[in-house]
């Protein structure tokens, strides 16, 4: 069965510090690989995706990630976080044109950035 | 374009009394879920519907929810009665016929069962 793990749940930066958060699925084929972002107040809204192609994808915001395939590893970057980042952060896979299943999440990470 | 609408944004009810969701997708996403999400914890789904046919309804637990989408359209996701622990925000979303799994979410409904 497909799972999502993301490692941290709760990180705490300063405006400015860089930012990765991990996140590693387990899926035997191929995946297509999310990450939402929910703002404080806010619907979960896609931060960016990858489906094929370039591993390192580049979302909204400064957002990018890296789809490295032999770790089963899609983690988030931005080389300077603002305060607005304060958000909670999912990842989420589903099997690459699986029009029979949906997306599954991890747990989330709290991103809280002090200014 | 309009988003995923949901209502009510806030329910609070006394255990064993019903409940309702209700959903509107996005114009033409012909594929709806509702997932359920508890504190602390990140989506999980409870059913998905192609158009008006329940195509995945093995996380619903069947005994007090219930859910249904008859036009095909909007949906409702129904609880009863409610218990303490279904105390937690349901989330609607729907996606297009890409097959990419990309999910546009509505805002919620945050449920608090006293």
């Amino acid at each position: 069965a497909q799972s999502v793990s993301q490692h941290n749940h709760h990180v705490i930066l300063s405006e400015a510090a860089s930012l990765e958060l991990g996140c590693n699925y387990s899926y035997g084929g191929t995946v297509n690989l999310f990450w939402y972002v929910q703002y404080p107040g806010q619907h979960l809204q896609l931060l960016l995706k990858y489906f094929s192609g370039d591993p390192l994808v580049k979302g909204i915001k400064g957002f990018e990630a890296e789809f490295i395939k032999s770790k089963f590893s899609f983690n988030l970057r931005k080389p300077s976080v603002q305060w607005s980042d304060t958000a909670e952060y999912f990842c989420a896979v589903i099997g690459y044109n699986q029009a029979g299943t949906a997306l599954i999440f991890g747990k989330g990470t709290t991103l809280s950035v002090s200014s | 374009e309009a988003g995923v609408v949901q209502s009510p944004r806030y329910k609070i009810i006394e255990k064993k009394q019903p409940v309702a969701f209700w959903c509107n997708p996005i114009s033409g996403h012909n594929t709806l879920y509702w997932y359920l999400q508890n504190l602390g914890q990140g989506p999980e789904l409870l059913i998905r519907y192609e158009n008006e046919e329940a195509v995945d309804d093995s996380q619903l637990p069947k005994d007090r929810f219930s859910a249904e989408r008859l036009k095909g359209v909007d949906s409702t996701l129904k609880i009863q009665p409610a218990e303490l622990g279904d105390s937690a925000v349901y989330l609607c979303a729907s996606s297009g016929t890409d097959n990419t799994g990309e999910l546009f979410f509505g805002e919620g409904s945050r449920l608090t069962v006293l």
